[in-house]
């Protein structure tokens, strides 16, 4: 088990609405990820938050969203979902001074778009 | 930012030792090399970590020939709860990009 907790655990949502995702991070680390991974693909990177800040994205329309707060923990947020947003999504935390240390991943959150 | 490649699957028999491949041919010298396992609806689990040479931990073992244009996991005896996903990675913790990774299949 690793100290990076995400939730809720499973969502439904309608065609168009929005959601929001939260991630808490492993104790000591600074720096969240945000991946969707689509059944039977690899998790593909949304984006990374750094004290606060984007610092990184992916190949993601900017419906897709997030937040770091004070005490590292991250939101990601999705407006005018689509169908083909449903997937399962996974946050990483990491310590970002020190490059080759372990991320440590939640057990994800499984959005479907009905 | 360095691609890897990597057997779409493998099949492999309990108590054998399997040993998966990636490719990564434009690594940057700065690139560490990491896997990471993954089992169904779940996040993906730190297995181990190299730059070069050899790395050893209590669950497998990382080649990487002195180039580190490729690496091979190696898992010793493996286990039918070896099952899952296996996923090479170049970079570093702040610029983890997955491939579509290798589907392990362990039988009886």
């Amino acid at each position: 088990e690793t100290g990076v907790t995400q939730s809720p655990t499973h969502l439904i949502k309608t065609r168009g609405q929005q959601v929001t995702l939260r991630c808490s991070s492993q104790s000591g680390h600074n720096t969240v990820s945000w991946y969707q991974q689509a059944l039977g693909q690899g998790p593909q990177f949304i984006f990374q938050y750094y004290r606060e800040e984007e610092n990184g994205r992916g190949n993601f329309p900017p419906r897709f969203s997030g937040l770091q707060f004070p005490n590292y923990s991250s939101e990601l947020n999705v407006n005018a979902l689509e169908l083909d947003d449903s997937a399962l999504y996974l946050c990483a935390s990491s310590f970002r001074e020190v490059v080759n240390t372990e991320a440590f991943f939640g057990q994800g959150t499984r959005l479907t778009v009905v | 930012l360095a691609k890897t490649t990597q057997p779409i699957s493998m099949d492999s028999y309990e108590g054998q030792e399997v040993n998966i491949t990636c490719s990564h041919n434009n690594i940057a010298t700065n690139d560490y090399i990491t896997w990471y396992q993954q089992f169904p609806s779940q996040g993906p689990r730190f297995i181990i970590q190299g730059y070069k040479t050899k790395v050893t931990n209590e669950v497998a073992s990382l080649f990487i020939p002195a180039d580190r244009k490729s690496s091979t996991l190696s898992l010793p005896r493996v286990s039918l709860s070896d099952t899952a996903v296996y996923y090479c990675l170049v970079g570093g913790n702040n610029d983890m990009r997955f491939g579509a990774g290798t589907r392990l299949t362990v039988k009886p």
